[in-house]
C-alpha cells in the first residue's frame, strides 16, 4: 500500500510569491496534519484537517490556510512568502480525529525562500 | 502549553553499544501519549515507540526501550544492540489524551551517529 505522498519534493520561491503544497493520505485516513520543519529544529504543528473540517491550528498567521479535498487529500498555501517560510512542510495523516499518535509521516516538501 | 526538550543534540555510539538518550516535559495535563519518533536522511518520519502516561510500565519495541518518569516528567529512550540504521535524528514528542485533535509537540531532536 502507498504511504502518505507528498508533491513537490522540492520547490524554490521568492519573497512575496505564493506557494501550494499536496499531501495524499494512506488510503482509508480521514485526517490529515500538517507541520513546519525550519532546519535544525523539531516540527512544529500548522493545521489538522478531519472529514473536510479544521479541527486543529497552531501559532502560524493568517498568510498560512490549508483545506482538504473529498477524497481526503489536502492542500497547504502560504501567501506573501518571507525567507523564514524555508523549511521542509511534512504531512501526516491517521485513521481518525484522536488516533493516539500513530501519524503517518510524508517524506515532506522542501521549500526554499530566496 | 506543553513543552518538550532535548538537551542534547548530538550523540554518537558504537555499533552493538547501548545509548540513551534524554528528553524532559513540561505539561499540566494528567493523562497523555510521550513518543519516540526517528528521522532518517530520507526525512520521513517513523514511530519507534509509544508510552501511554497513565501506565506505570515502561513501553518496550525489540531493542527500543523507555524509562518513563511520570513525577519527574522524563521520558529517556534506550536504544539496545545499536545498529547502523538506527543513525537518525531523534525526536521526543507529546500528546493531550483528550481535547481535540492529534497535535504532536516535538523537541528539537538528538542527532545520533552509530559508528563502526
Amino acid at each position: 500500500d502507498a504511504g502518505v505522498t507528498q508533491s513537490p519534493t522540492h520547490l524554490i520561491k521568492t519573497r512575496g510569491q505564493q506557494v501550494t503544497l499536496r499531501c495524499s493520505p494512506i488510503s482509508g485516513h480521514k485526517s490529515v496534519s500538517w507541520y513546519q520543519q525550519v532546519l535544525g529544529q523539531g516540527p512544529q504543528f500548522i493545521f489538522q484537517y478531519y472529514e473536510k473540517e479544521e479541527r486543529g491550528r497552531g501559532n502560524f498567521p493568517d498568510r498560512f490556510s490549508a483545506r482538504q479535498f473529498p477524497n481526503y487529500s489536502s492542500e497547504l498555501n502560504v501567501n506573501a512568502l518571507l525567507l523564514g517560510d524555508s523549511a521542509l512542510y511534512l504531512c501526516a495523516s491517521s485513521l481518525g480525529l484522536l488516533d493516539t499518535g500513530e501519524l503517518f509521516f510524508g517524506e515532506g516538501s522542501r521549500l526554499t525562500v530566496l | 502549553a506543553q513543552t518538550v526538550t532535548q538537551s542534547q543534540p548530538e550523540m554518537s555510539v558504537q555499533e552493538a553499544e547501548t545509548v540513551t538518550l534524554s528528553c524532559t516535559y513540561d505539561t499540566s495535563e494528567s493523562n497523555y501519549y510521550l513518543f519516540w519518533y526517528k528521522q532518517p536522511p530520507s526525512r520521513q518520519m517513523i514511530l519507534v515507540i509509544r508510552q501511554e502516561a497513565y501506565k506505570q510500565q515502561n513501553a518496550t519495541e525489540n531493542r527500543f526501550s523507555v524509562n518513563f518518569q511520570k513525577a519527574a516528567k522524563s521520558f529517556s529512550l534506550k536504544i539496545s544492540d545499536s545498529q547502523l540504521g538506527d543513525t537518525a535524528m531523534y525526536f521526543c514528542a507529546f500528546m493531550k489524551y483528550a481535547g481535540g485533535g492529534n497535535k504532536l509537540t516535538f523537541g528539537t531532536g538528538t542527532q545520533l551517529k552509530v559508528e563502526l
